[in-house]
């Protein structure tokens, strides 16, 4: 089946630094991939979706220029928090789906971030 | 996409079997019901999905009334691994780029 790799799985940051987070699509070409982030004991949130060689579309609230998506192939897309503060201490939650939903939609394992 | 109601938690004992209920009473005619879990400190993983039939696959069963308002996962044999958060999502079908969007969901918690 469809195969999401995230890396790392973990990390920890200092505060005012930048951290990127990578997720690839291993057996499949991901055409959309959509970032997620996940506060302890809450749900799911969709951060941003992106589509290959595009701009990505970020949610209402999302900022842009603190959470810069790149999804610069068909295999990769990039997540890097910019300046990151202790607030933005969550895990984060890549997920893929290739043209016209194939391959459904998997998520990968997940990053802890720990700004300190 | 339509809204869904789901209980907080749930408690199931070990080898019995869990029925988790999702309330979905403004679905649409062209709207699926998905249903993914997500285990702690995990990404979720699909586990079913289904238009207006049952539908059964090595994990679980999906059973929709018919009037398609709602819907129960079935997982015939709850195993301790079988803890997690369960999601009932209803959206169209994944059509290019069509976002998926979590609620509260519901903890089933499988006790020995």
């Amino acid at each position: 089946g469809a195969v999401v790799s995230q890396h790392p799985s973990r990390v920890i940051c200092k505060s005012g630094t930048s951290v990127k987070i990578e997720c690839r699509s291993l057996d499949f070409q991901a055409t959309t991939m959509f970032w997620y982030r996940q506060f302890p004991k809450q749900s799911l949130m969709l951060m941003a979706t992106s589509n290959e060689g595009s701009k990505a579309t970020y949610e209402q609230g999302v900022e842009k220029d603190k959470f810069l998506i790149n999804h610069a192939s068909l295999t990769l897309s990039t997540l890097t928090v910019t300046s990151a503060h202790p607030e933005d201490s969550s895990f984060y939650i890549c997920s893929a789906t290739g043209a016209r939903g194939a391959y459904g939609y998997t998520f990968g394992s997940g990053t802890r971030l720990t700004v300190v | 996409d339509a809204k869904t109601t789901q209980p907080t938690s749930m408690d199931c004992a070990e080898g019995r079997a869990a029925n988790l209920p999702c309330n979905h009473s403004t679905i649409s005619g062209n709207e699926y019901v998905y249903w993914y879990r997500q285990i702690h400190s995990q990404g979720p993983q699909y586990i079913i999905h289904g238009l207006k039939n049952n539908e059964t696959n090595e994990m679980a069963s999906l059973i929709i009334t018919e009037d398609r308002k709602s819907s129960t996962l079935i997982l015939p044999h709850a195993t301790l691994r079988d803890t997690a958060v369960y999601y009932c999502i209803v959206r169209r079908f994944m059509e290019y780029g069509n976002k998926l969007v979590f609620g509260a969901g519901t903890i089933l918690r499988v006790k020995s």
